[in-house]
């Protein structure tokens, strides 16, 4: 069966560049998320959507990050002005519901940006 | 703010030997409790979750993870691992009825010699 959908699998690009980063739920999955793995780090969340709105954007690290999420389905991350600090694996999950009790996260392959 | 540590970050075994990889947190109510792997070229999978209730979890390929509320600590355990245990392991922590998202650790890659 079809699991999460992630665009490009890997990026490069120069410092300064903008880059959009794709993401195609599990179909009628209603929760969404955006992770990052950067160098010897953790996942680290960056933003959740429940359908189109996106209740917490708490981990989004700067005003250069931005997401949004259309038709409850596909979303789309954001970088603007790149910066080399941006190189990361870029993950996004997705689960029936927002709600962690019955519904776990289901991952994508993720994303390998790497910033000139 | 909600923090995991994994103290391991590589463990190389020999199979048949027993696991057993570190998982603190740090939060002062009540939390979710999680385990994550991912093999070799694989996308993250969930491996075993704890919410409530008995804090000896067991998951998939014979793994089990107790929670220890007074030590903040919810360890992966497994008495006798293959090559195919092989993988990065993820502990993560969500807060209950705060939020929706985990908060993983540094992860632990295991190595499994034949």
């Amino acid at each position: 069966g079809a699991g999460v959908s992630q665009s490009p699998s890997n990026k490069v690009t120069e410092k300064g560049k903008d880059v959009e980063l794709r993401c195609d739920p599990i179909s009628g999955h209603t929760a969404l998320y955006w992770y990052r793995q950067s160098l010897g780090q953790g996942l680290e969340f960056l933003i959740y959507f429940q359908g189109n709105s996106a209740p917490d954007k708490s981990g989004l690290p700067s005003d250069r990050f931005s997401a949004e999420r259309t038709g409850g389905s596909v979303s789309t991350l954001t970088i603007q002005r790149t910066q080399q600090e941006d190189s990361a694996v870029y993950l996004c999950a997705s689960s029936l519901s927002g709600s962690l009790s019955n519904q776990p996260q289901h991952f994508g392959d993720g994303t390998r940006l790497s910033i000139l | 703010a909600q923090s995991v540590s994994q103290h391991n970050h590589h463990v190389i075994l020999s199979e048949a030997a027993s696991l057993e990889l570190g998982c603190n947190y740090s939060y002062g109510g009540t939390v979710n409790l999680f385990w994550y792997v991912q093999y070799p070229g694989q996308h993250l999978q969930l491996l075993l979750k704890y919410f409530s209730g008995d804090p000896l979890v067991k998951g998939i390929k014979g793994f089990e993870a107790e929670f220890i509320k007074s030590k903040f600590s919810f360890n992966l355990r497994k008495p006798s691992v293959q090559w195919s245990d092989t993988a990065e392991y993820f502990c993560a922590v969500n807060v209950q009825f705060g939020n929706e998202k985990l908060t993983f650790g540094t992860g632990t890659r295991l190595t499994i010699i034949p």
